[in-house]
């Protein structure tokens, strides 16, 4: 299985809006709307951000926004503020009964 | 307060084995997959496997790049999950992540700290 497809960095200035794109495939996430987000700061744990495609946990902003279209995924932050600044990566339920991870996106607060 | 500790890491040579343990509390650990997700120093996310909940007879899901080296068990009575790491690679070195299931089973709502896991003669 592998690796979903992610930009290595993308960047904004504050209050801009940044969409990061998560491709994968006919397995897994254009046949499941079981895809998630994690965001994952430097030096620490990933933390969920959404879920199944663009749902969002109790807690997580509003600025963050999911989406699926076909084989793709993409999760945007609105209003993009300092704290947003950390790694974000994608992951996908599979047609194996297994998971996987996109490569992970680097986002920059300019 | 959900809380989930990694333990056993540590440093083995290539084709030695190690187990990991990952200590649940604050929750009802029996009701909840659990999954173990690894990352290489410096590189990305890459899922290992799960442990689905007591519904669901505690079966299990191994990535391609693990099965049939790697084993993961739990004791509910100790809410704790396990990794059984056998015939490991220099490419298995990574810090590993324990992370709960939510109700759907098809995210991770909360994660440990990790334990690195260094391979290396």
């Amino acid at each position: 299985q592998s690796a979903l497809t992610q930009p290595p960095s993308v960047s904004g200035s504050p209050g801009q809006s940044v969409t990061i794109s998560c491709t994968g495939t006919s397995s897994d996430v254009g046949s499941y709307n079981r895809v998630s987000w994690y965001q994952q700061p430097p030096g620490t744990a990933p933390k969920l951000m959404i879920y199944d495609v663009s749902n969002r946990p109790s807690g997580v902003p509003d600025r963050f926004s999911g989406s699926k279209s076909g084989n793709t995924a993409s999760l945007t932050i609105s209003g993009l503020q300092a704290e947003d600044e950390a790694d974000y990566y994608c992951s996908s339920y599979t047609s194996s009964s297994t998971f996987v991870f996109g490569t992970g996106t680097k986002v920059t607060v300019l | 307060e959900v809380q989930l500790v990694e333990s056993g890491g540590g440093l083995v040579q290539p084709g030695g084995s190690l187990r990991l343990s990952c200590a649940a509390s604050g929750f009802t650990f029996s009701d909840h997959y659990v999954d173990w997700v690894r990352q290489a120093p410096g590189k990305g996310l890459e899922w290992v496997g799960r442990s689905r909940n007591k519904a669901n007879i505690y079966t299990t899901e191994y990535a391609a790049s693990v099965k049939g080296r790697f084993t993961i068990s739990r004791d509910d009575s100790k809410n704790s999950l396990y990794l059984q790491m056998n015939s490991l690679k220099t490419e298995d070195t990574a810090v590993y992540y324990c992370a709960r299931g939510t109700p759907s089973g098809y995210s991770l709502d909360h994660w440990g700290q990790g334990t690195l896991v260094t391979v290396s003669s």
